[in-house]
């Protein structure tokens, strides 16, 4: 099976930047993606990651170690509006198709 | 584009009903799946299918039957509602269901079972 560790709640001010972790088992790991939901809104696709590494989307960064089975989402210049839950996603199977598994989400409050 | 469309919004039910809830794409992507959300438990996979006539099970299939005769259209009925199937539904959308694949959800069905 597939299961996904990431922190229930961050809080961070205006400005700052905070990192949003994700730890993952999986069997047969095809790549760790992240998720932004407003409210309870339908879920939005922010970034996904296959090979080691940083992948940098204006103000979102994210990382992969898959040795290590570890993410991580970076945002940088945090504005109200960034205030939401984020989720990491792991896609991976065994089988001839492959799933995508979430975590449980984190919930980032950010202050003025 | 529509994108992904579910209806209804918002459903009350009583123990035991059936229902259907509709999901409908218009991307001709092949990979659909079905989540569900409750409070703290993240977006668990119901069922979820590779293409028209293919389907198979997720995490929480228990209580949901699903079929897809046609690309666009994923149905998820309900056969006996319990409470423990008050939820919010989504329903989501990918290319091919590849790695790189973005998925694409619908707004979600709000579901009560009294």
């Amino acid at each position: 099976g597939q299961s996904l560790e990431q922190p229930s709640e961050v809080t961070a001010v205006e400005g700052a930047i905070v990192q949003i972790n994700c730890t993952y088992q999986t069997s047969g790991f095809y790549g760790l993606s992240w998720y932004q939901q407003h409210d309870g809104g339908a879920p939005t696709f922010l970034s996904y990651n296959a090979l080691d590494g940083l992948e940098e989307t204006g103000r979102f960064s994210s990382f992969l170690s898959r040795s290590d089975s570890y993410g991580y989402l970076l945002l940088q210049e945090l504005q109200m509006k960034d205030s939401a839950s984020y989720f990491c996603a792991v896609r991976g199977g065994n089988s001839g198709y492959s799933t995508l598994t979430f975590g449980k989400g984190t919930m980032l409050l950010v202050s003025p | 584009n529509a994108g992904v469309t579910q209806t209804p919004k918002f459903q009350v039910l009583k123990t035991g009903q059936s229902m259907t809830l509709q999901c409908a794409q218009d991307m001709n992507h092949e990979y659909m799946s079905w989540y569900r959300q409750d409070p703290g438990m993240g977006l668990r996979l119901i069922h979820y299918s590779v293409g028209a006539g293919i389907t198979d099970q997720g995490e929480v299939p228990n209580g949901y039957n699903v079929s897809r005769s046609t690309t666009e259209d994923f149905p998820l009925r309900l056969l006996s509602a319990a409470p423990s199937q008050t939820s919010v539904y989504f329903c989501a959308s990918s290319p091919s269901g590849g790695g790189a694949d973005t998925q694409y959800f619908g707004p979600g069905t709000r579901l009560t079972v009294l």
